[in-house]
């Protein structure tokens, strides 16, 4: 079990182009979360997909983000018109149905310059 | 909404003491409480859940106190090694079959010093 994949680790982007982050959850995973994290804000959540649905976007910002889940084996945030402000580190978690616990990818950290 | 904090921010101990990081809740719905562990550059890793029906967990080094009454969780490491420094946040969420939403601290970064 390779855990959940996040990728690229690492990306850089320019002020106003576009950024998608890849994340395969672990297979069986039926859920699958976003979260954001930086030194100032901490982790903040983003989205939640259970069985590819999406469920709760609540954290997700109401311009420029969004997320999709096309089938179970990947899910996809992207950031149109990326910002300084953008800049952080996207992590990708994935849960079965049975149990609370969250497990993480190593995370993509997005530098916009 | 749930609102947690996390203390101490910052924690230095010395090789084979123990260190405690506590984190209070403030919603009495709270049904699920975890401690993951970040690695410089690395995701979070789990390293202990509880639900509301558990007090006290051990495992491997590790306890886990949940004082409902006071919203209090704590993680105390005993006889902590310098493999042990890292950033460790709490986690807590309602659990509830729709609400996955996991709620976290601040984030306690925590030196072992040899």
């Amino acid at each position: 079990n390779a855990g959940v994949i996040q990728t690229p680790r690492h990306k850089v982007t320019g002020k106003g182009q576009e950024a998608t982050l890849w994340c395969e959850p672990i297979s069986g995973h039926s859920a699958v979360f976003w979260y954001r994290q930086t030194i100032v804000q901490g982790l903040e959540f983003l989205t939640y997909f259970r069985n590819q649905a999406p469920i709760d976007d609540s954290g997700m910002p109401k311009e420029r983000f969004s997320a999709q889940m096309p089938n179970q084996s990947h899910s996809t945030l992207k950031i149109q018109s990326t910002q300084p402000q953008d800049s952080a580190v996207y992590l990708c978690a994935s849960s079965s149905l049975s149990q609370n616990t969250l497990y993480f990818g190593a995370g993509t950290r997005l530098s916009v310059l | 909404g749930e609102q947690v904090e996390q203390r101490p921010p910052h924690l230095s101990v010395r090789e084979g003491d123990s260190a405690i990081i506590i984190c209070t809740y403030t919603d009495s719905a709270t049904a699920y409480f975890s401690w993951y562990k970040q690695e410089a550059g690395a995701g979070l890793q789990l390293l202990m859940s509880v639900l509301s029906n558990v007090d006290r967990k051990e495992e491997q080094g590790l306890t886990v106190l949940l004082n409902k009454k006071d919203k209090r969780l704590s993680l105390n490491l005993t006889a902590a090694h310098p493999g042990d420094s890292a950033v460790y946040f709490c986690a807590v969420s309602a659990a509830s079959s729709g609400s996955w939403q996991l709620i976290f601290g601040s984030g306690t970064q925590l030196t072992v010093m040899p």
